[in-house]
């Protein structure tokens, strides 16, 4: 079956801090990754994906790679503001418009 | 405003009682989902929904119906509530053939 694993969280940073939350999958075929954001209090918002091998997703400072040889879609960010606190998604799916595997999520925390 | 619209927000239910959370989206999108979400667990799919008419069940379907008598609308309804039920349900929705999802607001229920 298919399946995403996260690193466990709470993930706490200061303010400018290099973010990087390691997300890695198996899947039957071949899957399009993606990372969601929820804000607290809301539902989860499309952060960035890519569909193939070695495509980068990107958005708001945030970036993933898709690493076939890894089976990976680590999320990192240069520089974390206060902003950025919110729970992360990674997820999976195998076709477009196909259902999203989630991972267990990971609690971000940015003090200033 | 385009997008999802749950309701309630929140919820006390009583074990025991029927309950039925609404979802409508404006967006016209042919494909419905519900998750919980549960600490720890991420998101996991209850039933989902390809198109007006059709319904099928997710990772966890038991104790939950749903259905969907036209494309905007798809409701969930839990005939007999247990306080394992208590989580915070989200609906979302896509269009087939592209990637991403739209999710609502959430609703919190608590089963007592």
């Amino acid at each position: 079956g298919n399946s995403v694993t996260q690193m466990e969280g709470p993930v706490t940073l200061s303010e400018e801090a290099f973010l990087t939350i390691n997300c890695t999958y198996t899947a039957t075929g071949y899957p399009s990754l993606f990372w969601y954001v929820q804000y607290p209090g809301e539902g989860l918002q499309l952060l960035l994906k890519a569909t193939k091998a070695d495509d980068k997703g990107s958005n708001k400072g945030f970036e993933a790679t898709y690493r076939k040889e890894t089976t990976s879609f680590h999320l990192e960010k240069g520089s974390v503001q206060v902003s950025d606190s919110a729970v992360y998604f990674c997820a999976l799916a195998l076709n477009a418009g196909n259902m999203l595997t989630f991972g267990g999520g990971t609690r971000l925390m940015v003090k200033p | 405003i385009a997008g999802i619209t749950q309701a309630p927000t929140s919820q006390i239910l009583a074990a025991g009682r029927r309950m039925t959370l609404r979802c409508t989206q404006d967006m016209r999108h042919n494909a419905m989902y519900w998750y919980r979400q549960d600490l720890g667990l991420g998101l996991r799919l209850i039933h989902y929904s390809n198109t007006a008419g059709t319904t099928g069940k997710g990772e966890v379907p038991d104790g939950y119906s749903v259905s969907r008598a036209n494309t905007d609308d798809f409701p969930l309804t839990l005939a007999s509530a247990v306080p394992s039920q208590t989580s915070v349900y989200f609906c979302a929705s896509s269009v087939t053939g592209s990637y991403g999802y739209t999710f609502g607001s959430g609703t919190r229920l608590t089963v007592v």
